[in-house]
């Protein structure tokens, strides 16, 4: 069974702070790498995609990734109150449609 | 912006009754999924479909369910005979098939199994 871990949460960050949003996977020959923002009630939305090791901006959102470590994460710079969702992780298997594993997800709040 | 959609949002069955999910991918996706997520839980996969065939299932996916692409734009769920276990929001998924394309997600079907 392949595992996603997130950390906890709940996260609360001030408006204007940088949230950092981290998660661990279990299969080390894991390729691809995702961030899913959910809203309440409602469906994952794509943040961001992964590859490669190192780091990849987007806006005001960096996804890390670290395949030695296992290890990826999102950074949400100036973060915004409408940025307070719960955000996913999600890792891509190797079968060929390549199905999703997801992460239980991180709570964020982000207060004016 | 091209966009997964679903129908009915909100769908409330008796127990032991059958429903169908029904999803439009996005038009020149040709991989689809289904995804569940029980209230407070992990989304978690279903079912992955391309060509008319099942690629992959998981061991939620049993006798119960079974997936369909009827026509060039619908892709639907069906489940034969419901039970409490299986109210959840139910995910469509699509993606494209060239090189590594992230899915993306339909709004969902809430599913209210009485």
């Amino acid at each position: 069974q392949k595992e996603v871990e997130q950390n906890s949460g709940p996260l609360s960050v001030p408006e204007g702070a940088i949230a950092s949003l981290n998660c661990t996977y279990s299969d080390r020959g894991s390729q691809s790498f995702f961030w899913y923002r959910q809203y309440s009630g409602k469906s994952p939305e794509l943040i961001m995609f992964i590859y490669s090791n190192g780091d990849k901006e987007d806006g005001r959102f960096t996804a890390q990734l670290n395949k030695a470590s296992q290890y990826v994460s999102l950074l949400i710079r100036d973060s915004q109150p409408s940025d307070s969702a719960t955000y996913l992780c999600a890792v891509k298997g190797g079968s060929t449609l390549g199905r999703l594993y997801f992460g239980r997800g991180t709570q964020l709040t982000v207060w004016p | 912006e091209p966009e997964v959609t679903q129908t009915p949002s909100h769908q409330v069955t008796q127990m032991g009754q059958e429903v169908i999910l029904r999803c439009v991918p996005i038009s020149n996706h040709l991989y689809f999924y289904w995804y569940r997520q029980i209230l407070g839980q992990k989304v978690e996969f279903l079912v992955s479909f391309y060509n008319n065939e099942i690629s992959e299932k998981s061991e939620i996916f049993d006798d119960q369910f079974s997936v369909e692409r009827p026509d060039g734009s619908n892709f639907t769920l069906k489940i034969r005979s419901t039970k409490l276990e299986d109210s959840a929001m139910y995910f469509c998924a699509s993606r494209g098939t060239k090189g590594d394309q992230p899915q993306h997600f339909g709004d969902g079907t809430r599913l209210s199994i009485l």
